[in-house]
């Protein structure tokens, strides 16, 4: 099946820099999401995103899909975006998250 | 908004029991989820639907039944409630697309099930 590998794994930063989070899958997908799991569980889809780049306030992401990897972008960190960031992907019926990034956006 | 509401944010259980997890999301979409979020494993997928009274296994099916009897609820169903199932259960939904075959674009989440089964 598909393989989703998400780096880092962890990932501390101090308020107002800037990231950048990746996504490598290893075959041809139909269907890429990224998603922010705040402190209390809560999983939001950021964006569905299977080719090209898409903005939407401070974060940004890109899937180049000839080469199978997507990049989520986070510009002037806050702290309300700590959290966990997953790549999902989709084919044949099938959707396959990876293992998460875990943020920590220090004060 | 696309609203996916989950019937309890927490539940205690004792091993044996039967339990009912109800999922209901309010935007009339073909497709429902639910998963199961462990440390280290990640979120993976337990059954689907893409119809009402339609359900399909997803990769660790063993051990649950799902219910569609009307659109917009999905329920998740332990029948004999054990150890190994505590966990967090997370219900989405989704609009199918004709690209993306059955499990559609984007996908909603409810807040989760925090399952304790003792």
């Amino acid at each position: 099946g598909i393989q989703v590998e998400q780096s880092p794994p962890d990932l501390i930063l101090q308020e107002g820099a800037n990231s950048t989070l990746r996504c490598n899958f290893s075959d041809s997908v139909n269907n890429l999401q990224w998603f922010h799991q705040n402190p209390w569980g809560q999983l939001i889809n950021l964006f569905y995103i299977p080719s090209g780049t898409k903005q939407n306030g401070r974060l940004s992401a890109t899937t180049v899909a000839t080469e199978r990897y997507s990049l989520l972008y986070i510009s002037s960190s806050q702290t309300t975006d700590s959290g966990v960031y997953f790549c999902a992907v989709g084919r044949d019926d099938k959707i396959i998250f990876g293992k998460g990034t875990r943020l920590h956006i220090l004060p | 908004d696309v609203k996916v509401t989950q019937s309890s944010r927490y539940l205690v259980k004792r091993t044996g029991e039967k339990v009912f997890l109800e999922c209901v999301q309010d935007m009339d979409h073909e497709n429902m989820f639910w998963y199961r979020q462990d440390p280290g494993l990640g979120l993976r997928l337990i059954y689907f639907s893409y119809d009402v009274k339609m359900k399909e296994k997803g990769d660790i099916p063993e051990g649950y039944s799902v219910s569609r009897e009307k659109k917009e609820r999905f329920s998740l169903i332990l029948e004999s409630a054990s150890t190994n199932q505590t966990s967090m259960y997370l219900c989405a939904s989704s609009l199918s697309g004709e690209v993306t075959g059955r499990h559609g674009e984007t996908q909603y989440f409810g807040p989760g099930t925090r399952l304790l089964v003792l």
